[in-house]
């Protein structure tokens, strides 16, 4: 089956302007997961969504990230006013709600902010 | 104190060696952990899940794990270069939220 999908796969955008990455689970897949990596860096986690609970938003650097998730579908993360230090591979993961249940990756949103 | 730490490394290792990765963790009510492979420009790839106290096989890998010392480790056996790669403990909480360590850099010398 389709694994999650995420798009764009690369983005350059100018400093001072929006962008809009997103993610599409997999099927079924209750849990959904932020997170970035800068180069040569461990993944920094962003945000959770868990089914139709409130989402954890703990990891969001600052008010200039936002995500949203309809239900179990597609989420969007937004950087409005994006900086050279946004830069980095936006990745998405997803999985069952059930406990044990190991996350799955999509491929990653290369962000390039000039 | 960070949620999962990992021994830092880098880790290098002669091909066909053992090479061992450590992992512990801060929740002591945490159920599921997970090893993730991430190869350079990569993203995460699951090669390990383990629940129960005690060792778990799969070909070359073997995860071990300790509740009561809060410890689960990876040994990966008969090192290849192909095995060069970051490996990610991952923790999973009891509301079933997954967290990540830094990451080990294993390099295998051929």
């Amino acid at each position: 089956g389709a694994g999650v999908s995420q798009s764009p796969s690369n983005k350059v955008t100018e400093k001072g302007k929006d962008v809009e990455l997103r993610c599409d689970p997999i099927s079924g897949h209750t849990a959904l997961y932020w997170y970035r990596q800068r180069l040569g860096q461990g993944l920094e986690f962003l945000i959770y969504f868990q089914g139709n609970s409130a989402p954890d938003k703990s990891g969001l650097p600052s008010d200039r990230f936002s995500a949203e998730r309809t239900g179990e579908s597609v989420s969007t993360l937004t950087i409005q006013r994006t900086q050279q230090e946004d830069s980095a591979v936006y990745l998405c993961a997803s999985s069952y709600t059930t406990g044990g249940s190991p996350l799955h990756f999509g491929n990653g949103t290369r962000l390039t902010v000039t | 104190q960070k949620e999962v730490e990992q021994n830092s490394g880098p880790l290098s290792v002669p091909e066909g060696a053992i090479a061992s990765l450590n992992c512990t963790y801060s929740d002591r009510g945490s159920q599921s952990f997970f090893w993730y492979r991430q190869y350079s420009g990569k993203s995460p790839e699951l090669i390990m899940s383990i629940y129960s106290n005690g060792d778990k096989e799969d070909g070359r890998f073997t995860a071990q794990l300790n509740k009561a010392s809060q410890y689960v480790s990876l040994l990966i056996r008969d090192s290849q270069p192909s095995d060069s790669a970051t490996y990610l403990c991952a923790v999973s909480s009891n509301d079933y939220k997954l967290s990540f360590g830094a990451g080990t850099t294993v390099t295998v010398r051929a």
